[in-house]
């Protein structure tokens, strides 16, 4: 069964950069599932950030693209998100997420604990 | 952005009742309508995928309808365990999004 784990700083100060890890363990990062984070803020409840493929491929939520990057590392079998110019906004419990993506339907079917970032001084 | 609306935005039942929770969305996704719930601290669960599939493992009390714009996730005889949050999710466009969520308690 897979499993996941976010980490990260915690705490980062407003206009600083931040990157996110998530270790995968029970299933190979490299097999035909997509890769995801996804954060959740009281203010904007449950957003979707970015996904990757283990082949390099990726896709962006739009509101945030310019200052995301997610990327996979194969041989440490996790995943990664940098978020750059961080505000208050940015202040959310991000978790990383696998997603099973088929022609007929697609989904975030496991879940890390979540890892909280807060954005302050 | 395809966005989804929930209602209602928080509802109260007891152990036994049946709850309908629906999920409107800004234009239509096809079956690309997913349900999750989410207890207090704990990342969300996939519950229904494809608008009507449910995931294994998840109690037959959960069922999911629905194609187009409206959907609604049905739960039949709640358990302690079913009070919690419940949110919608579409991946019908390039950019996931989610519902606002409907918090279900005693």
């Amino acid at each position: 069964q897979v499993q996941l784990h976010e980490s990260g700083p915690g705490l980062v100060k407003p206009s600083g950069t931040v990157s996110l890890t998530c270790d995968v363990s029970g299933a190979s990062i490299s097999s035909s599932h997509w890769w995801s984070w996804v954060r959740q803020s009281p203010g904007k409840g449950l957003e979707w950030i970015a996904e990757v493929f283990h082949l390099g491929n990726t896709n962006y939520n739009p509101s945030l693209k310019n200052r995301v990057a997610i990327s996979v590392d194969r041989t440490k079998n996790q995943f990664s998100l940098r978020l750059t110019s961080v505000t208050a906004a940015d202040t959310a419990v991000y978790f990383c997420t696998r997603v099973v993506m088929t022609t007929v339907t697609r989904y975030f079917e496991a879940w890390g604990q979540g890892t909280l970032l807060n954005v302050s001084t | 952005d395809i966005q989804l609306t929930q209602s209602p935005s928080s509802l109260s039942a007891s152990v036994g009742d049946s709850v309908t929770i629906t999920c409107r969305a800004t234009q239509s996704i096809s079956h690309f309508l997913n349900w999750y719930q989410q207890r207090p601290g704990k990342a969300p669960q996939i519950l229904i995928y494809a608008a009507s599939t449910l995931q294994g493992g998840v109690p037959s009390r959960f069922s999911g309808s629905g194609t187009g714009t409206d959907f609604a996730l049905t739960i039949t005889s709640l358990q302690p365990e079913d009070f919690a949050t419940y949110y919608c999710q579409q991946s019908y466009g390039t950019t996931w999004t989610f519902g606002q969520g409907t918090n279900v308690e005693i």
